[in-house]
């Protein structure tokens, strides 16, 4: 199945910096989610998008959908060391009747060093 | 929460044996998803139902089969684990409480450590 273009594959930063990652595809999706996933665990939604050009946060996370629905960005100001996971991106688009084809980027490896 | 539960948590298998993972929720989520998580492939879809016996086939199908008899259950079988089959397996839900006119918001269990030697 089609794969999201996500990246960076990996991060590492500073505790307190700022975070920037983003997924690219050459199709239009309607929906953008956002996922963390910590070892050993499920992927948790961070953040979900609606509409192109939408804007919206949850806590210091700030997620958008690109004005063209083939692209979003997450970022994440201040990071912690509890940042640290996968954070993968997921554009989901209408695949017959009410069914809804989901598709996921690869994931972003996120470390922060305290 | 969403209120799902995955079962096992881990478990390892023979080759050739068949395994059935167990997705219990508890909120009536219309919509049931497993998917497969594999380091490189990220996360692929198996199986999905969309009501009590209604399920489809995702884009790595073969090898599984899954049943939907009850709405709080969707069960994945493998009929013959291989060893191309040992992976993470994630049950996901949503439901038309969840749905926008754009699309339906997700949520994912826990996981399933399988094992096939």
């Amino acid at each position: 199945g089609q794969q999201l273009n996500q990246s960076p594959q990996s991060m590492f930063i500073q505790e307190g910096e700022d975070v920037s990652m983003n997924c690219t595809s050459s199709s239009i999706f309607n929906t953008w989610l956002w996922y963390k996933q910590d070892p050993g665990e499920g992927p948790v939604l961070l953040i979900a998008l609606y509409k192109a050009g939408e804007l919206t946060s949850n806590g210091r996370l700030t997620a958008q959908f690109g004005i063209t629905r083939k692209d979003s960005f997450l970022n994440i100001s201040a990071s912690i060391p509890s940042d640290v996971g996968i954070y993968f991106c997921a554009g989901q688009r209408k695949s017959g009747g009410s069914n809804y084809k989901l598709t996921f980027g690869k994931g972003t490896l996120l470390t922060v060093n305290p | 929460d969403a209120g799902i539960t995955q079962s096992p948590r881990h478990k390892v298998t023979e080759t050739g044996t068949p395994v059935t993972l167990r997705c219990h929720q508890t909120e009536n989520h219309r919509y049931m998803y497993w998917y497969r998580q594999d380091p490189g492939h990220g996360l692929r879809l198996i199986h999905y139902s969309y009501g009590v016996k209604d399920t489809d086939k995702g884009e790595v199908s073969d090898g599984y089969s899954v049943s939907r008899s009850k709405t709080e259950d969707f069960l994945l079988t493998l009929e013959s684990a291989t060893s191309s089959q040992t992976s993470v397996y994630f049950c996901a839900i949503t439901s038309d409480s969840l749905f926008k006119p754009s699309g339906n918001t997700i949520y994912f269990g826990e996981g399933s450590w399988l094992t096939v030697v």
